[in-house]
């Protein structure tokens, strides 16, 4: 069971827009800024949001982050076969000493 | 460019120990914290531990504490985890990562090593 809650799965078809939803506390999401990885299939964790809406250099602006109190989402816009993938929700949790928190990763299917 | 180089995995016993290292190039190492992270076969991601860049401060999930350590050496750009109290459940492959600053309690993880696999199993 996962601190952070997320769909276990989405698609949508090339070029159409898909959102996934990451729910959590007032100790993680309600407190602290949330970040998003991208896992292709086969390959190590990426960095695809920071900062609840920060891209890093190299990430399309087809992606995006947003927060509103205890949740969060990541917007794909124009959908390509390429997203297909993993992605995953991470926040830093303040309570019982201070951890790490993922969501339990969504599957990115693109029909 | 920045390259993370997990080794150390394998096969070993439960209640055994292991020790993971994570080779670090391409950036001044003792300026930023690092982390474990794990990721059970055909599971997410679980954060193990996490280390500021003088091993001043360090972090643990609650699945681990007291079984496993985390150090660094940062003569040697390296990254330790000792595994001890092997159980099945910590079957998983390790990456390390590393955070764009000096603290583990912060930030993201940005880039992440390619993982090295651990299984325990008699």
């Amino acid at each position: 069971q996962s601190v952070l809650t997320q769909p276990p799965s989405a698609s949508g078809t090339p070029g159409q827009r898909v959102t996934i939803s990451c729910s959590g506390s007032s100790s993680n999401i309600g407190s602290n800024t949330v970040n998003w990885y991208q896992q292709l299939p086969g390959t190590a964790p990426k960095l695809l949001i920071y900062s609840n809406n920060q891209r890093p250099s190299g990430v399309p602006d087809r992606f995006s982050g947003s927060k509103s109190g205890t949740s969060a989402s990541l917007a794909i816009s124009g959908l390509q076969s390429e997203d297909e993938a993993d992605y995953y929700c991470a926040a830093w949790d303040d309570s019982l000493n201070g951890q790490w928190v993922f969501g339990g990763g969504t599957k990115l299917t693109v029909l | 460019e920045v390259q993370l180089v997990e080794s150390g995995g394998g096969l070993v016993q439960p209640g055994r120990s292991l020790r993971l290292s994570c080779a670090a190039s391409g950036f001044t190492f003792d300026d930023y914290a690092m982390h474990w992270v794990r990721q059970a076969p055909g599971k997410g991601l679980e954060w193990v531990s996490g280390i500021s860049w003088n091993s001043g401060s360090i972090g643990y999930a609650d699945s681990v504490k007291g079984r496993f350590t985390i150090s660094r050496d940062n003569a040697k750009n390296s990254l330790y985890l000792q595994m001890n109290s092997l159980r099945a459940e910590d079957t998983a492959l390790y990456y390390c990562a590393k955070t764009p600053s000096s603290s583990w309690y912060r930030d993201w993880f940005d880039p992440w090593g390619q993982g090295t696999l651990v299984t325990v199993s008699s």
